[in-house]
């Protein structure tokens, strides 16, 4: 069974561009949430889908976007990129509720310049 | 403020050493507690998942403990291998269906566990 999968592994992007990430949740999730981490802050909760439709938001500004298809592939975009936007970001897809198991992709490393 | 604060930041220990990682946690309401294990470079993998029913779950030789009354739980790692080596990660989510609780994972900062021979 294929696990999470994140394009692209590596992105360098200028300041002011704007970058969609791609994660293609285990075949038979439908949830999917992302994540961004930085050595300073750790893993921070962004956004959160299930069937479609955004279950919960966290703290980020509304530079930083997302959505899931019929086929519960997600993207999530940023625009306006700052150099602060430099991270690791990570798709994690469940099951379903929120006591399932959650399974990490490797992550998408974006480096702003 | 949902917070999750781990201990310690860093550990040094000889290879075949038992640990214990500590994780502090405010999240309330509370659903689950779960722990994950983060090599360099690549996305965190679950060890344990715990309900506040839960108080002990164990995969292989690690073995999490969870005090819902404290809002504490542990993770201890025995006859710790040089491919411990890793970022541990304690992760609490909230309990969306009591009042103004919601789906969010708190992360906390991990604890960074080096195995040396």
């Amino acid at each position: 069974k294929a696990g999470v999968t994140q394009t692209p592994r590596y992105l360098i992007k200028t300041r002011g561009q704007q970058v969609t990430l791609s994660c293609s949740p285990i075949s038979g999730h439908r949830s999917v949430s992302w994540y961004q981490q930085t050595p300073g802050q750790g893993l921070q909760f962004l956004f959160e889908y299930f069937s479609e439709t955004q279950r919960n938001k966290g703290n980020f500004p509304g530079r930083f976007s997302g959505r899931q298809f019929s086929n519960s592939r997600s993207e999530m975009n940023v625009s306006t990129l700052e150099l602060g936007d430099s991270a690791l970001y990570l798709c994690a897809s469940s099951l379903r509720d929120v006591n399932t198991e959650a399974f990490f992709g490797q992550g998408t490393r974006l480096t702003v310049v | 403020k949902n917070q999750v604060e781990q201990s310690p930041q860093s550990l040094i220990i000889l290879e075949g050493k038992n640990c214990t990682l500590q994780c502090n946690y405010t999240v309330s309401p509370f659903s689950n507690l779960r722990w994950y294990k983060q090599d360099t470079g690549r996305g965190p993998v679950s060890l344990t998942i715990m309900t506040f029913s839960e108080n002990t779950k164990s995969n292989g030789r690690y073995t999490a403990t969870l005090d819902a009354d404290t809002k504490q739980s542990s993770l201890h790692i025995t006859a710790s291998q040089l491919s411990d080596s890793a970022s541990y990660i304690c992760v609490v989510r909230g309990n969306p269906y009591s009042g103004a609780g919601s789906y969010q994972l708190t992360f906390g900062k991990g604890t960074k566990l080096s195995v040396i021979p």
